[in-house]
């Protein structure tokens, strides 16, 4: 049930772009985006919910494909402070009830 | 400023304690969760509680207690029985049930260290 995030790394200099998978075997609802630096709490991005929208937050976008269960994270002229583990949040269908799973996250270095 | 507070944000305890994290919130929000995050892991819910005097088991809840008195407070209980205490504790809230209405509101943490 736990979507797979893809690559576990990932490691920028400063100005590149990059792109965070994340796929589940399971019908879903939304995706949750959320960066966490180390030792601190983790911080929402955005949530997208089905129907296949894309949403933006400055130079950090994702979309999300119903169809195959998969979202990911579009990292735009990265910056310094993009630095961080980046978790992605699956919510499905547990009977009458929704269920949120993360994935493990992927670990993101920017470099000057 | 509104916001979740836990406490204590690091804590030693000796193997066979039990002890007692803190959670408040003032954002008023309805729902409260415990994630337990070990590295290398994602977060794993503990319990939560989606309304004053209810909570519900999360994924991890053996060895772990929680209590919701007020609206505010969701302290949560690691017992002796947990087998591998030691981890990060976060703490959250939303405004209505998971995912439903939007996004999490964490606080900083609690790092426990059983010796």
């Amino acid at each position: 049930q736990q979507p797979v995030q893809s690559p576990q790394a990932v490691i920028l200099r400063e100005g590149e772009d990059a792109v965070i998978n994340c796929s589940s075997s399971k019908a879903l609802y939304s995706v949750h985006w959320y960066r966490q630096k180390h030792g601190e709490a983790p911080v929402f991005l955005m949530i997208l919910l089905k129907g296949g929208e894309q949403k933006g937050h400055d130079k950090i976008s994702a979309s999300f494909n119903e169809k195959k269960q998969q979202s990911s994270l579009y990292l735009t002229a990265s910056q310094l402070s993009y630095s961080g583990t980046y978790f992605c949040g699956t919510e499905m269908y547990a009977g009458n009830n929704r269920k949120l799973i993360w994935g493990l996250g992927t670990s993101l270095a920017v470099n000057p | 400023d509104g916001g979740i507070t836990q406490s204590p944000k690091y804590l030693f305890r000796k193997e066979g304690q039990n002890v007692t994290l803190s959670c408040e919130q003032n954002l008023n929000h309805d729902a409260m969760y415990w994630y337990r995050q070990d590295p290398g892991q994602g977060l794993r819910l503990i319990y939560y509680s989606q309304i004053v005097n209810d909570f519900q088991k999360g994924d991890i809840a053996e060895g772990y207690s929680v209590s919701r008195e007020k609206k505010e407070s969701f302290p949560l209980t690691v017992t002796s029985a947990q087998k591998n205490p030691t981890a990060f504790y976060l703490c959250a809230s939303s405004i209505g049930n998971l995912g439903r209405t939007g996004e999490l509101f964490f606080g900083e943490g609690s790092r426990l260290t059983v010796l």
